[in-house]
């Protein structure tokens, strides 16, 4: 059964950095493309970040380039998203999601919650 | 970059059908696909349609999708509401850069 469960977030205060974590099993994690999906309180979905299998390619939205990488380890079947310089319009709760190799998302976790606010 | 515009809310009885519009600002729906997500509430989404008009396993042949090139939209099509498709419902796309675009969504409200 493929499992994704996103760890890390947490209350934050603006300027500040925390560093998400997404531990996926059940499957080849070394083997897809995974992404940051955001959805901010009562709003609708944003993509944040995605990482190619192996490392080779990132990209990220305009909303977060310079301050968010995307990161991860195969070894580990773990994702990362450490985000720096946090804003209070970084307040969501981050999905982590897997992709197919069709590149549309097929599993995607629970979330886990970023609260940037003093 | 683009977005993709889509109704803020639609509503019909069930049994009936109903067509969720998702309209691209610039480009073209000609080079990249389109999907849709379902997210119920408290749930984290699923994917009802991939690459325009295909549906994952599990999904039932109630939901497809289409692409209008005229328009420059695409478009999910549920037939036959059940009061289980009562969700919010997201299309996708990808912009030249490969980054990911999703729509703002569509309250879809079965009474």
């Amino acid at each position: 059964e493929v499992q994704l469960v996103e760890s890390g977030g947490g209350l934050v205060q603006p300027g500040r950095s925390l560093r998400l974590s997404c531990a996926a099993s059940g499957f080849t994690f070394g083997g897809y493309a995974m992404h940051w999906v955001r959805q901010a309180p009562g709003k609708g979905l944003e993509w944040v970040s995605g990482i190619s299998w192996n490392t080779g390619s990132t990209g990220y939205a305009d909303s977060v380039k310079g301050r968010f990488t995307i990161s991860r380890d195969n070894a580990k079947n773990s994702l990362y998203l450490q985000m720096n310089s946090l804003r209070a319009e970084d307040t969501a709760l981050y999905y982590c999601a897997k992709t197919t190799r069709q590149n549309y998302f097929d599993y995607w976790g629970q979330g886990t919650l970023v609260t940037v606010s003093s | 970059n683009f977005l993709l515009t889509q109704p803020h809310s639609v509503s019909e009885s069930p049994g009936k059908t109903v067509t969720i519009s998702c309209t691209r600002s610039s480009g073209s729906f000609a080079y990249t696909y389109v999907q849709w997500y379902q997210q119920r509430p408290g749930s984290s989404p699923t994917t009802v349609i991939y690459e325009n008009n295909l549906r994952p396993s599990g999904v039932p042949d109630r939901f497809s999708g289409s692409i209008d090139s005229s328009s420059n939209s695409a478009s999910l099509t549920i037939s036959g509401l059940k009061t289980e498709d009562e969700a919010d419902y997201y299309c996708q796309s990808y912009d030249s850069s490969n980054r990911w675009v999703f729509g703002g969504g569509t309250k879809l409200t079965v009474l």
